[in-house]
Formats: C-alpha cells, sequence, structure tokens
C-alpha cells in the first residue's frame, strides 16, 4: 500500500517498445525483489536487489536505497511481458518482512 | 531455483467450518510465509515462521493461525471461516532474512 507505492497503476505498451515502472518507498527498504504475475496467478521472481543494479534480458532494474526508489525497464516489450508487475521491499524497520506494492498491470498489444 | 508447491490449489469452505492450507517447500529454506493477495492491496502479510516450531504473526494475523511441524512444511488454518477470509493465499519461502523469497503457485480460498 502506502509502504510501498508503484506508479503507473496501469500501463498499455505497444509490442517492440520501451517502458518503465517505478516503486517508490516510505519505508528504509534495504532490497527489493520484482515479481510478474501471469494471467494464470503465478507469482514469478524477476530481480532480487541490493542497492545498485542488475540486468536479464530485455529488462534492467536499479534500486537507490538513499533516494528511497527502484525502477524495473523493460526494453522491446513483447506479448508475454503482459501481467502484473509486483515491487516488494523488505527494510529492517519493519522487521525484515517483504512489503508488497499494489502492483501495476502491463498490457502489451500487438 | 526454489520449489514451494501448496495444496489443495482451490477450495470451497462454508462459514464457520475449518480451513487448512498446506505448503511444501524442498529446499531446506529456514523461512516460510503465508500471504494472501486481494484486489487493491497487493499481497499482505499473515503469518510467518523462521524455523520448525516457529510460528510469528504477521501484518494481517486475526483469524487465522499458522503450524510449523517440520522444516519442509507450514500450514494456514482457519478455524472459523468467514466471507471475509475469501481471497487467493500464497506460500513463501526464503534461506533467512535478507534473502530472496520464493512463492508457491497459490491457493484460491471461497467461502460461502
Amino acid at each position: 500500500g502506502d509502504k510501498v507505492k508503484q506508479s503507473p497503476s496501469a500501463l498499455s505498451l505497444q509490442e517492440g517498445t520501451n517502458s518503465a515502472l517505478r516503486c517508490n518507498f516510505s519505508i528504509a527498504a534495504t532490497t527489493v525483489q520484482w515479481f510478474l504475475q501471469n494471467p494464470r496467478g503465478s507469482l514469478m521472481n524477476l530481480f532480487y536487489l541490493v542497492p545498485g543494479t542488475k540486468e536479464n534480458g530485455r529488462l534492467k532494474s536499479a534500486f537507490d536505497s538513499k533516494e528511497s526508489y527502484s525502477t524495473l525497464h523493460i526494453r522491446d516489450a513483447q506479448l508475454e511481458d503482459s501481467g502484473t508487475y509486483f515491487c516488494a521491499a523488505e527494510a529492517g524497520s519493519a522487521g525484515n518482512k517483504l512489503t508488497f506494492g499494489i502492483g501495476t498491470r502491463v498490457l502489451v498489444r500487438p | 531455483e526454489a520449489a514451494v508447491t501448496q495444496s489443495p490449489r482451490n477450495k470451497v469452505a462454508v462459514t464457520g467450518g475449518k480451513v487448512t492450507l498446506s505448503c511444501n517447500q524442498t529446499n531446506n529454506h529456514n523461512n516460510m510465509y503465508w500471504y494472501r493477495q486481494d484486489t487493491g492491496h497487493g499481497l499482505r502479510l499473515i503469518h510467518y515462521s523462521y524455523g520448525a516450531g516457529s510460528t510469528e504473526k504477521g501484518d494481517i494475523p486475526d483469524g487465522y493461525k499458522a503450524s510449523r511441524p517440520s522444516q519442509e512444511n507450514f500450514s494456514l488454518i482457519l478455524e472459523l471461516a468467514t466471507p471475509s477470509q475469501t481471497s487467493v493465499y500464497f506460500c513463501a519461502s526464503g534461506r533467512d532474512w535478507g534473502y530472496e523469497q520464493y512463492f508457491g503457485p497459490g491457493t484460491r480460498l471461497t467461502v460461502l
């Protein structure tokens, strides 16, 4: 909810284009995870981040703990990228539990 | 990658009945978690455990109990199910605090 704010709430992308999702944290996040929930409901792990950046194929993610945000970039969007993207933060102040955002729904159009 | 399984995958229960959701992980992870997912809320933590025999309350524990009889198994128990507990429940495991969490496929629970 409010401790982890995701934007935008929904996104429609043309196949082959690029886009970026963002999470802002009001908790002192120490690690961040990004997930993709596919249309069947399964949660797939995309990234696990300490402060820094990671890249995996067409996806790239960054986490800046000082500025309290994380981003997920999608390059050359494909139809299979459709689904809901969640970020979740772990913070020592919250007992090291994962706090989730409410997700960004992404639809990739042919 | 970690393997987390849940059973049942779908469940219909009656109000006032007892429901037990089961979770199994085969990666010898210390920590296990139960979340529920509702529209507009994302995933919220119900109970968690940091090893066999331990259970701890998460952010929304009311109406739920948990049991961790072994390293591999973690159950969520609804003693008196209510319609407000209709939701999708996810189990997760992680090596320890500060490590990546891996999720099971979810259980869709409907309480009539």
